[in-house]
Formats: C-alpha cells, structure tokens, sequence
C-alpha cells in the first residue's frame, strides 16, 4: 500500500524558517518523481515544487523561487522541503504527492498524497 | 502560465442527479488533465488522469472527457459520500495549475 506521511509543519513566525520532511512507503520510490502542493486555510490548491527521481530536474512555483528548496534521499525514501524567509501567505496544509506516468508514458500527475502538514505563519 | 478555469464554482444537487463540471485550458494541454475528489479535512484523491482515463479503484459512476481545452468531470448518479469539492489540474507543462474547484453540496 502507497503511504505518503509528512511532518514538520509549525507555527513560524514571518521570516522564520522550517524543514518538511514525506516519509515514504509501499513503492519503489527512488523510481518516482514527487510533488509538494500547498493549500491556504479555506482555498484550492497551489502546486509548490517537483522533483524527478535522481534530483537532476527541479521545478518551483514563481512566488517560492529562491525562498524554498526541494530535496530527497532515496536510501531513506524521504522527501523534503525547506522553507525559509516565510510569509503569512504561505500558511496552509502541506501536501506532499506522487508523480505517476500516464498511459502516454511522458508526462506524469500526482496520483497519491499524503495527509499534509500544517504550516502556519504569524507574529 | 496555462490558466484552468473551472465552472461552476459551487452546485446543489441531489442523491441520484448526473453532475457534469467543466475546465478550460487557457492554451491546447492535448489530455493532460487529471480531476481530483478533496472531502473536508481530507487528502485530494486522483479520479481521472488523461482526461478520460479512470483511477484504479474509482467507481465507474466517475468518467471524463475533453481533448484541447475543454475537459469535463461527470458524476452519473450522486451518492452522498460524493458531497466534495473537486479540481482539476493540468500536467502538460510547468508550472503545474489547478482549477479553482466545485464544491458540491446537497440541496
């Protein structure tokens, strides 16, 4: 069974910093990509960041370019993010998620997702 | 950045009622479209990728079609732990982008 479980959400105050870990399970997972979504308190849901298998290709999302850094270790089948200078508009759920291929075999979606973690960012 | 605009943004409807919910692509994103059920205080979980195709373990009562920009959801015949917001998200290119979503609720 996939089992994607994130942990390292907190309250932070603006400009502090925190370190998301996915602890994956029940697939190969130095064979995936993965992702990291985001989701404010009461709204939809904001792709964060994309990783590829052996961390050659990395993707952000403009408004996190040069504040958050993605990262894994695939002999601890772990998935990271660290987010640094925080504002209150990145408070919200966390969620980290598989990339899958689809039947084209060239592009992938997320199929799997964790619970998420809370980021909460205020003074 | 391709947009996906979704509509309608919220419906009511009833146990039983077909629901169809639409997305549009600002640009041709071929099928990459995959559609996503989120109840309340839940993970979103993958119903449909490649526009049409279904998710292991999802009901059949769950399809899709569209190709280009116009992409649909269908939902044959509401049940009531199909009360849910639902998005959808384009992966043909980066930045990946979601729709704003549905939310359905029971009338």
């Amino acid at each position: 069974e996939v089992q994607l479980v994130e942990s390292g959400g907190g309250l932070v105050k603006p400009g502090g910093s925190l370190r998301l870990s996915c602890a994956a399970s029940g697939f190969p997972f130095s064979t995936y990509s993965m992702n990291w979504v985001r989701q404010a308190p009461g709204k939809g849901l904001e792709w964060v960041s994309s990783i590829n298998s052996r961390s050659d290709y990395i993707y952000y999302t403009d408004s996190v370019k040069g504040r958050f850094t993605v990262s894994r270790d695939n002999a601890k089948n772990s998935l990271f993010l660290q987010i640094n200078s925080l504002r209150a508009e990145d408070t919200g759920v966390y969620y980290c998620a598989r990339a899958q291929y689809d039947s084209s075999g060239y592009r992938r979606y997320p199929d799997y997702w964790g619970q998420g973690t809370l980021v909460t960012v205020s003074s | 950045d391709i947009q996906m605009t979704q509509s309608p943004s919220s419906l009511s409807a009833s146990v039983g009622d077909r629901v169809t919910i639409t997305c549009r692509a600002s640009q041709d994103i071929s099928n990459y479209v995959v559609w996503f059920q989120q109840r309340p205080g839940k993970a979103p979980k993958s119903l449909i990728y490649a526009a049409s195709s279904l998710q292991s373990g999802v009901p059949s009562k769950f399809s899709g079609s569209g190709s280009g920009t116009d992409f649909t959801l269908t939902i044959s015949s509401l049940q009531p732990e199909d009360f849910a917001t639902y998005y959808c998200q384009q992966y043909h290119s980066y930045p990946l982008t979601f729709g704003g979503g549905t939310k359905v609720d029971l009338k």
